[in-house]
């Protein structure tokens, strides 16, 4: 059974840091393009980071671009997202996720508030 | 970067209605393999989402054929037929033909 846990959320000051990760098991991680997509409170989904089953090719949308890292291990089945100069418009949930035919499998989410 | 626009963006039916929402993009979404990489999502109320479509018009599995994607190009419709209780929720299209991937703003659909 596919399994995707993401954990690392909790509330920071805006202009802090955060590392989220997602721990994946049920399939061949290291075989699979990885993403995060978010969701604001009350708000859609919004897509914003990719990246290449052997790490080669990163992806971002332009709202993280320059600020979020996204990362993988695969010899521990793990994504990472590392965010860096936090806004209060990146209070959201995150998810992560892998497309192969549609994201078909996700996780609970972890939640990311800033706030001061 | 690719927008898709959807609407109607909140849908009020009744049960057993047929429900028909709109996906336009603002390119082709046609890669140059020939597939078209428009996917359909329902979030319901606390839930994460959870994919009904792909390529356009394929059923995830395990999603009943009420569900009715089509579309081509830059134009792409989701069709439910006869709704049911457990259709309620948020739709989204999303494309992943080109960088950057994007998902569309949502349609709600509700009882009237």
């Amino acid at each position: 059974e596919v399994q995707l846990v993401e954990s690392g959320g909790g509330l920071v000051q805006p202009g802090s840091s955060l590392k989220l990760s997602c721990v994946a098991s049920g399939f061949t991680f290291s075989s699979y393009n990885m993403h995060w997509i978010r969701q604001a409170p009350k708000k859609g989904l919004e897509w914003i980071a990719l990246i290449y089953y052997d790490s080669s090719n990163k992806y971002y949308a332009d709202s993280v671009k320059g600020r979020f890292t996204i990362s993988r291990d695969n010899s521990k089945n793990t994504l990472y997202l590392e965010m860096n100069s936090l806004r209060s418009e990146d209070t959201a949930m995150y998810y992560c996720a892998k497309n192969y035919g549609g994201f078909a499998y996700w996780g609970q989410g972890t939640l990311v508030t800033v706030s001061s | 970067d690719v927008v898709l626009t959807q609407t109607p963006v909140s849908l009020s039916v009744t049960l057993g209605d047929q429900a028909s929402i709109s996906c336009r993009s603002s390119q082709s979404l046609e890669y140059s393999d020939g597939y078209t990489y428009l996917e359909w999502y329902l979030q319901k109320p606390g839930q994460s989402p959870q994919l009904l479509i792909y390529e356009v018009s394929n059923r995830f599995s395990g999603v009943p054929d009420r569900f009715i994607g089509s579309g081509s190009g830059t134009d792409f419709t989701l069709k439910i037929s006869r709704v049911e209780p457990e259709d309620l929720g948020v739709y989204y299209c999303f494309q992943a033909t080109h960088d950057l991937w994007t998902f569309g703003g949502g349609t709600k659909l509700e009882l009237k």
